[in-house]
C-alpha cells in the first residue's frame, strides 16, 4: 500500500470559518508534509514533521496550524483564511531520515477556495 | 539554502521520439536525493525517478533515465519512447534532511 489519503478532496470556507484538512498513511512512514500549490506555479513546502515532532516550519502564516496525532495521520487546521490562501494543499509521506526509499509519497490534494 | 532550477518552462516531443528535460541545483550538503516528479491534470504527484548523490551511476527506470552531473549540479532527465500519457509537468526536487523541495518545472506535451 502506496498510498496517502487526504480528505476533502474539494473545500469552500469563508473567511471566518474553522476547518480541518486530513491526511493519512498507512506506510510506516515517520516523515510527513504539507505543501502548498498554486495554479501552474511548484509545490511550497509548508511544514515538516519527523517522528511525530515538527522539524520544519517555513515561516508558514498562524492561521496554518499542523498537528500530527500520530505516526499515520497529519492534520492542517485552517481558521481566518484569506483569499489568497485559496490553493491546492498537498500532503506527502517518507520514511524520513536514514530511510532507505527517501522518496516522498503524495496524496491528491485538497483543493481549497476561499471567499 | 538549496535552490532548484528549470530552464525550460515548455516543451513538446512528438510520440515515439525522445525529450531531455533540464534541471540544476544548488547545495553544499553532501548527502542528498534528488527526484523527478510528474504531475499529470489529475494533479496527483507521480514520483518518476531517484538518484541517490552518492552513486555514480545514472538511474533508470524503463523509458526514463537520468544525466546526473554531480560536480556540475546538473540532474537532466531523458524519456525515451515518449507517449500521449507522458503529458503532464514534470518537476525536478531536492532531498537532504527531511526537506524535499521543488523546481519551478517544465511542462510536457507529447503530440500524436
Amino acid at each position: 500500500d502506496t498510498e496517502v489519503t487526504q480528505t476533502p478532496k474539494h473545500l469552500v470556507m469563508g473567511m471566518t470559518n474553522k476547518k480541518s484538512l486530513k491526511c493519512e498513511q498507512h506506510m510506516g512512514h515517520r516523515a510527513m508534509y504539507w505543501y502548498k500549490q498554486k495554479a501552474k506555479k511548484p509545490p511550497e513546502l509548508m511544514f515538516v514533521y519527523s517522528y511525530e515532532k515538527l522539524s520544519i516550519n517555513e515561516s508558514v502564516p498562524s492561521r496554518f496550524s499542523p498537528e500530527c496525532p500520530n505516526s499515520s495521520l497529519l492534520n492542517l487546521h485552517l481558521h481566518a483564511l484569506q483569499p489568497e490562501d485559496s490553493a491546492l494543499y498537498l500532503c506527502a509521506s517518507s520514511r524520513g531520515r536514514g530511510g532507505a526509499q527517501p522518496e516522498a509519497f503524495f496524496g491528491q490534494g485538497t483543493r481549497l477556495t476561499v471567499v | 539554502a538549496q535552490t532548484v532550477t528549470q530552464s525550460q518552462p515548455e516543451m513538446s516531443v512528438q510520440e515515439a521520439e525522445t525529450v531531455t528535460l533540464s534541471c540544476t541545483y544548488d547545495t553544499s550538503e553532501n548527502n542528498y536525493y534528488l527526484f523527478w516528479y510528474k504531475q499529470p491534470p489529475s494533479r496527483q504527484m507521480i514520483l518518476v525517478i531517484r538518484q541517490e548523490a552518492y552513486k555514480q551511476q545514472n538511474a533508470t527506470e524503463n523509458r526514463f533515465s537520468v544525466n546526473f552531473q554531480k560536480a556540475a549540479k546538473s540532474f537532466s532527465l531523458k524519456i525515451s519512447d515518449s507517449q500521449l500519457g507522458d503529458t503532464a509537468m514534470y518537476f525536478c526536487a531536492f532531498s537532504a534532511a527531511d526537506k524535499l523541495i521543488f523546481g519551478t518545472g517544465t511542462r510536457l506535451q507529447v503530440f500524436p
